[in-house]
């Protein structure tokens, strides 16, 4: 059962224009969600996190929402750049110290 | 400050046979996790340990099991290796709860044959 769900696969954006990257989950125990970004023959790096007291997170070009009551957060980036193109991974845990789940990853192409 | 590395980079092995990988975390971070990449299946948490103890296991058969060491350089090992096990393995380093920021090495690409 996959408890976090990234259902877009892959999403194309122009240049300066907003990305918006979605993600779902299940398991009403996460109260801490983050992004990485991966490029290729790269390890994912971390982007962004919000927990659940929070309902927005911002830092620069990239926003993260959190929806607790429908279960989903997103990212937000503006301006898109050609650099940001990555797949994108959105991850939960909750506090517990229990690990981090990851959904499949969105893959971004920001086009010039 | 160094990050994280992952040796070897990539491995090439044969059904049956069996494979060791070797993570090193950051200077000062007591905490290793490993996952396995997979397309289309996203990152898939294998093990955590933390100060040499196992702390959290994911949902792996027993022939994936690991390993850390007392200066927290980590190793895991999968045994009678399987088609399926082809994957990227990455490992992360973090200081002390998996919810603490994880940092990544840049993975071990293995290929079984």
């Amino acid at each position: 059962d996959q408890q976090v769900k990234q259902n877009s696969p892959s999403l194309s954006v122009q240049e300066g224009r907003i990305s918006i990257l979605n993600c779902d989950y299940t398991n009403s125990m996460f109260d801490y969600f983050l992004w990485y970004k991966k490029y290729p023959a790269e390890g994912p790096t971390f982007l962004i996190s919000i927990s659940s007291i929070k309902d927005k997170n911002e830092d620069g070009r990239f926003t993260v929402f959190l929806n607790k009551s429908a279960k989903h957060l997103s990212l937000h980036i503006v301006p898109s750049q050609p650099g940001d193109s990555a797949v994108y991974f959105c991850a939960a845990s909750n506090s517990g110290n229990t690990p981090l789940v990851f959904g499949k990853g969105t893959r971004l192409s920001v086009i010039a | 400050k160094a990050g994280v590395t992952q040796t070897p980079r990539y491995l090439i092995k044969t059904r049956g046979q069996q494979v060791t990988l070797s993570c090193s975390p950051i200077s000062g971070h007591r905490s290793v996790s490993w996952y396995q990449q997979t397309p289309g299946q996203g990152l898939q948490f294998l093990f955590e340990y933390f100060s040499e103890t196992q702390r959290n296991k994911g949902n792996f058969p027993g022939r994936f099991s690991g390993r850390q060491f007392s200066n927290s350089r980590s190793e895991m090992n999968v045994s009678t290796l399987e088609l399926g096990d082809s994957a990227l393995y990455l490992c992360a380093s973090h200081a002390g709860p998996s919810t603490d920021t994880q940092y990544f090495g840049p993975g071990t690409r293995l290929t079984v044959l």
